[in-house]
């Protein structure tokens, strides 16, 4: 079993929609969480950290459930730039840091 | 540019023979990260350096594998012996802390033929 596990999709939504992204941790030491973002062919880049109490920027909104090892991605009122790869990722910091993804969720946005 | 470079940004070599890419992390940070990534999938975990310490290596990482961060600063991966199930885009990654977010360089994208 992977050690961060999403649906990969792909999300085919339209413009507009509202689309939910689920992701889990299957590691309890895990202590820190992210929404990266990566176009095709491209880095990936921060979208946005997930704190415990939940956090939101803009049309975008991250929940993390500690107890069930659970993180989640809220897009309201998608736009065609938000067609990308979603990645989830973990940072298990103790000793040494290792930041684990996922193997990311593709959404597509349509006119 | 004070972002993550890796250079080459492509390469293309015959299977058997020796590559060798680099990364320079943004000049504060003090962890630096090695992923690979094929199509479809997510970022795989190579290793984690902490200053020029390599505290973890993934199993992915085999014998032909080797990677120096010799002054704390920039960092090389070598791979010998290329095969082509090594062709992917190797990407590295900087953060200031061990808790903080990383940031990616665009990566070297190998193409082994």
């Amino acid at each position: 079993r992977k050690e961060v596990e999403q649906d990969p999709g792909p999300f085919n939504v339209p413009e507009g929609a509202t689309v939910a992204f689920n992701c889990t941790y299957s590691n309890s030491a895990s202590q820190s969480f992210f929404w990266y973002r990566q176009d095709c062919r491209k880095e990936p880049k921060l979208l946005m950290s997930v704190y415990s109490s939940g956090n939101e920027d803009g049309r975008f909104t991250a929940q993390l459930n500690r107890a069930s090892q659970y993180i989640s991605l809220l897009i309201r009122d998608s736009k065609l730039s938000d067609s990308a790869t979603y990645l989830c990722v973990v940072n298990r910091y103790s000793s040494a840091s290792k930041i684990i993804f996922g193997s990311g969720t593709r959404l597509s946005i349509r006119p | 540019d004070t972002g993550v470079s890796q250079d080459p940004r492509h390469k293309i070599t015959k299977r058997g023979q020796n590559v060798t890419f680099r990364c320079d992390p943004i000049s504060e940070h003090n962890r630096l990260y090695w992923y690979r990534q094929t199509l479809g999938q997510g970022p795989e975990f190579l290793t984690y350096f902490q200053n020029e310490a390599q505290l973890e290596k993934s199993r992915l990482l085999s014998d032909r594998f080797s990677a120096e961060r010799p002054k704390g600063s920039f960092s090389t991966l070598e791979i010998q012996r290329t095969e082509q199930g090594d062709s992917a885009m190797y990407l590295c990654a900087s953060s200031p802390s061990g808790n903080t977010e990383a940031f990616f360089g665009q990566g070297t994208r190998l193409t082994v033929v």
